[in-house]
């Protein structure tokens, strides 16, 4: 199974401050019809899951413009470049290039 | 508005089984690709199963041979069967929709909370 590592597991930020997420593969999630099946999801307390960020880059509808996501081959990240207090919560990326479908473990942000 | 809504958690003892229920509306699930995740407490999301629209289905390593996955397009709707069940399955489960689908278009449902014991 392709494992899904994020760092860094807690992550404190100063609102309005930037964080940045890292997730990294086993495997290379470029697929051979020329996408990269590399979400993120947000979950907030008490919540199911919500789609950010879908295929590496693709911002979700309603999603504010501060999440953006990037990467290729086996490195991703989440950024988000102001934090807000709604943005409290855990946040996970996985991947769909190979079967099973994997989650990363989750990176928790927390306000200072 | 689409919706899933999950169903038949509970309280089941070790080495019963349980059938989950995911009915959808405003989405046809023999039209998407309908996955289980589940999430124990204060753990992280476990990808446990899908159901392709040809049919086909995946497990999870942790999932195979004690769980299956099926639908029942005449109700719209997504089963998800637990076998054997063991201490370690305890968990919020989570009914989902297309993960990679274009935006606004990845569905969850609320969740149903299974307990194992005895």
């Amino acid at each position: 199974d392709v494992v899904m590592t994020q760092s860094p597991l807690s992550l404190p930020v100063t609102l309005g401050q930037p964080a940045s997420i890292s997730c990294r593969s086993s495997q290379s999630l470029a697929y051979s019809d020329g996408d990269t099946y590399l979400n993120w999801f947000q979950q907030r307390p008490g919540q199911s899951p919500r789609r950010l960020i879908y295929k590496v880059s693709n911002r979700d509808s309603g999603v504010p413009d501060r999440f953006s996501g990037s990467g290729s081959g086996t490195e991703f990240t989440l950024r988000i470049s102001r934090v807000e207090a709604e943005d409290i919560g855990v946040y996970y990326c996985m991947q769909g290039t190979h079967w099973p479908y994997t989650f990363g473990q989750g990176t928790k942000l927390e306000i200072k | 508005e689409v919706q899933l809504v999950e169903s038949g958690g509970g309280l089941v003892r070790p080495g019963g089984s349980l059938r989950l229920s995911c009915a959808a509306s405003e989405l046809i699930v023999s039209d998407n690709y309908m996955s289980w995740v589940r999430q124990a407490p204060g753990k992280g999301l476990e990808w446990v199963a899908v159901i392709n629209p040809d049919g086909r289905t995946y497990f999870a390593d942790s999932a195979k041979g004690r769980f299956t996955i099926s639908r029942d397009t005449s109700k719209n709707t997504v089963y998800f069967h637990i076998n054997s069940v063991r201490g370690d399955d305890t968990a919020v489960y989570f009914c989902a929709s297309g993960f990679f689908a274009v935006a606004g278009k990845n569905y969850w449902g609320q969740g149903t909370l299974v307990a194992v014991s005895s």
